[in-house]
């Protein structure tokens, strides 16, 4: 089973803290995806990449930055934490070797910043 | 970017059909279909695709109109567990996904 971890289930940060949000995942994927979840607005995509040290912007960008150093590995960075990034965030890895392109998503990690 | 749209939320009771209805009338020749559902305190999951015909797996079937503007998520007898948010999306040819804010399904005993 494709495994797709995230280093948190809950986290509480202040404003103005440096946050990083690290997603791992076990099936040697291309490509991986940072989105959030709000209610009412669905999974917003924030960043993705299609390789190691490739990234490219998603939807809502602004106030993030990403990492992909090894393929396993996504981060999400969070520069200056605000309290509008308060959310859900989800990570998710998918394969392009065969169809249907599935994307496997991680548990998510509920950041509160206060 | 073609966009879907879904109504908010449906209800359904156990053990009785559910037809999830999806819009996508911008949608190009090259887009597929895929469905997406998400559970409390979960992840989205993956639960079918197609491009122009109908589809049928273990979890659900989908049918897609003749001009594909639209489809359609069936799924076959609704158990309290099929309770989720039902994500329609269409994935390009660069593969990228858009969600949108789907069904909230609740199933009724």
């Amino acid at each position: 089973d494709v495994k797709v971890t995230q280093s948190s289930r809950y986290l509480v940060k202040r404003t103005g803290e440096k946050v990083f949000l690290e997603c791992v995942q076990d099936m040697d994927h291309e490509n991986m995806f940072w989105y959030r979840q709000d209610p009412g607005l669905g999974l917003r995509l924030i960043y993705f990449s299609y390789d190691v040290k490739m990234k490219e912007k998603g939807d809502i960008p602004e106030g993030y930055s990403v990492s992909r150093e090894k393929k396993e590995r996504f981060s999400l960075i969070l520069e200056s934490a605000s309290t509008n990034q308060t959310s859900m965030y989800l990570c998710a890895s998918r394969g392009m070797t065969s169809v249907p392109y599935e994307q496997y998503f991680g548990p998510g990690t509920r950041l509160t910043v206060t | 970017d073609a966009k879907t749209t879904q109504p908010n939320s449906m209800e359904s009771n156990e053990e009785e059909p559910v037809h999830l209805p999806c819009n996508h009338s911008t949608i190009s020749g090259t887009d597929y279909i895929h469905w997406y559902r998400q559970l409390p305190s979960q992840g989205p999951e993956y639960v079918i695709h197609g491009l122009t015909s109908n589809v049928n797996n273990r979890m659900a079937s989908l049918a897609i109109a003749e001009d594909r503007k639209s489809s359609t998520l069936i799924l076959h007898r609704a158990t309290l567990r099929d309770a989720a948010v039902y994500y329609c999306i269409l994935r390009s040819n660069n593969n990228d996904m858009r969600f949108g804010a789907g069904t909230r399904l609740t199933v009724k005993p």
